[in-house]
């Protein structure tokens, strides 16, 4: 299995412009999450899909944030307008549901460093 | 917020255990203790949970006190590749709702030294 797979790796943009991460879950995974980490705050749970519905968006920073799951293999986060404070890394994870043989960790993508200039 | 308290930072020698302690004390009895880890620059990594049984796998053991309000995590034999953050964090089995958050806190910094 490739394992979970984030595009871009790496995103430099100006301050203003709209930004999209995108992941590619784990085949077979029914959750999948959106972090992000600073130095700062650390790693902080933006939001969590289960079966591409959305449970929990409450780590959302504000409007300016939003996230989609069009179906079980990919979902995206966009930034519109980007400011410098997003400047981050950004992960994605993805796991089984716990039980039936799955204990439920979660599995990182390499993550997208973001630079809003 | 984080429900656990670990040390900022700690230092092993190559080829020695690794003794990593957490403290959760408001631990509730439906939450299990998990560890992750994070090497630089890579996202992080699930190493190992446990409910109140000690555990072992090929990575680590987890080891709870009985009352379990604290737990450690062992390296047996903690190698230069083993130098990450390592995270201790409680949580529900089961998702539902907002029970499925995953909240890191500042993990500690283990610098594994030749």
């Amino acid at each position: 299995d490739a394992g979970v797979i984030q595009s871009p790796r790496h995103e430099v943009t100006e301050m203003g412009q709209e930004v999209t991460l995108r992941c590619k879950p784990i085949s077979g995974h029914d959750y999948l999450f959106w972090y992000r980490q600073t130095m700062m705050r650390g790693l902080e749970l933006l939001i969590y899909f289960n079966n591409n519905v959305p449970i929990d968006d409450s780590g959302m920073p504000e409007d300016r944030f939003s996230a989609k799951m069009p179906n079980a293999s990919f979902s995206t986060l966009k930034i519109q307008p980007s400011e410098p404070r997003d400047s981050a890394v950004y992960f994605c994870a993805s796991s089984l549901a716990p039980g039936q043989g799955a204990v439920g960790e979660l599995f990182f993508g390499e993550g997208s460093r973001l630079t809003v200039l | 917020d984080a429900k656990t308290t670990q040390p900022t930072s700690m230092d092993c020698a190559e080829g020695r255990a690794a003794n990593l302690p957490c403290n959760h004390s408001t631990i509730s009895g439906n939450e299990y203790v998990y560890w992750y880890r994070q090497i630089h620059s890579q996202g992080p990594q699930y190493i190992i949970h446990g409910l109140k049984n000690n555990e072992t796998n090929e990575m680590a053991s987890l080891i709870i006190t009985e009352d379990r309000k604290s737990s450690t995590l062992i390296l047996p034999h903690a190698t230069l590749r083993d130098t990450a953050v390592y995270y201790c964090i409680v949580r529900v089995a089961n998702y539902g709702g907002s029970q499925g958050n995953l909240i890191f806190g500042k993990g500690t910094k283990l610098s594994v030294k030749p």
